[in-house]
């Protein structure tokens, strides 16, 4: 059974489309996040949900909304994407944010 | 502000060889806690280890061992005889009850191991 599942793995898509990425997670955790992994294997945190608020948002445009249905999904939706969005968007969970997260295993998105 | 410093970019060892991720970090807390995660060429990201800062008995895990040392603000990771399945990127990671437990990353050092 995975732990963290995201869909879809793969996103090729076309400049100025919105798009959805999806995140569900078995593991009963209380904390979910999206972080962003550039070409350079840089990670960075974008969002965290806790119990469904928000209660991190760094940095990030406002075509950028995370979705959180309830404890277990935090969906990402990008509007009007754009070249630099181009990245892999890893989800995560932890049982509390101080703890240790478990990684969705990433959603390649190329933006042409 | 909490940071993250993984110096070596790369790096190179033949199989067998013993190796060691250096990982320093900065923070002004009290309470934090350290992990380090694996990114082998497949692409997920696997959950290696984690030490909180009051706890500074190194530990061992098969191959893996890591030596946390507040004195000098490192938690280093070493491979004692690599093999090719150690090949990946390693990612040291740092989050603080200051910082509202926001996870900070480093780089990453990708280790290649050569047969």
């Amino acid at each position: 059974d995975t732990a963290v599942s995201q869909t879809p793995k793969y996103l090729v898509t076309q400049m100025g489309n919105d798009k959805s990425i999806k995140c569900e997670q078995n593991l009963g955790h209380d904390t979910m996040y999206w972080y962003k992994q550039d070409s350079k294997k840089f990670l960075k945190i974008m969002f965290s949900y806790n119990n469904k608020e928000l209660i991190i948002n760094e940095t990030v445009p406002n075509r950028f909304s995370p979705k959180s249905p309830d404890k277990a999904h935090l969906n990402l939706h990008i509007n009007s994407l754009e070249l630099g969005d181009s990245a892999v968007y890893f989800c995560a969970s932890s049982q509390d944010d101080w703890n240790t997260q478990y990684f969705g295993p990433g959603t390649r998105l190329t933006v042409l | 502000a909490q940071k993250v410093t993984q110096a070596q970019t790369e790096i190179s060892v033949v199989e067998k060889e013993d190796v060691t991720l250096d990982c320093v970090y900065e923070t002004r807390d009290t309470t934090y806690y350290l992990f380090w995660y694996k990114q082998p060429p497949s692409g997920e990201l696997v959950f290696l280890i984690r030490r909180n800062s009051f706890d500074e008995q190194n530990e061992i895990s098969g191959r893996y061992s890591w030596n946390f040392q507040k004195s000098t603000s490192s938690f280093n990771f070493t491979i004692t005889a690599s093999q090719v399945v150690d090949s990946a990127v390693y990612f040291c990671a740092l989050s603080g009850q200051g910082g509202s437990y926001i996870p900070t990353f480093g780089r990453g050092t990708s280790l290649i191991v050569h047969p």
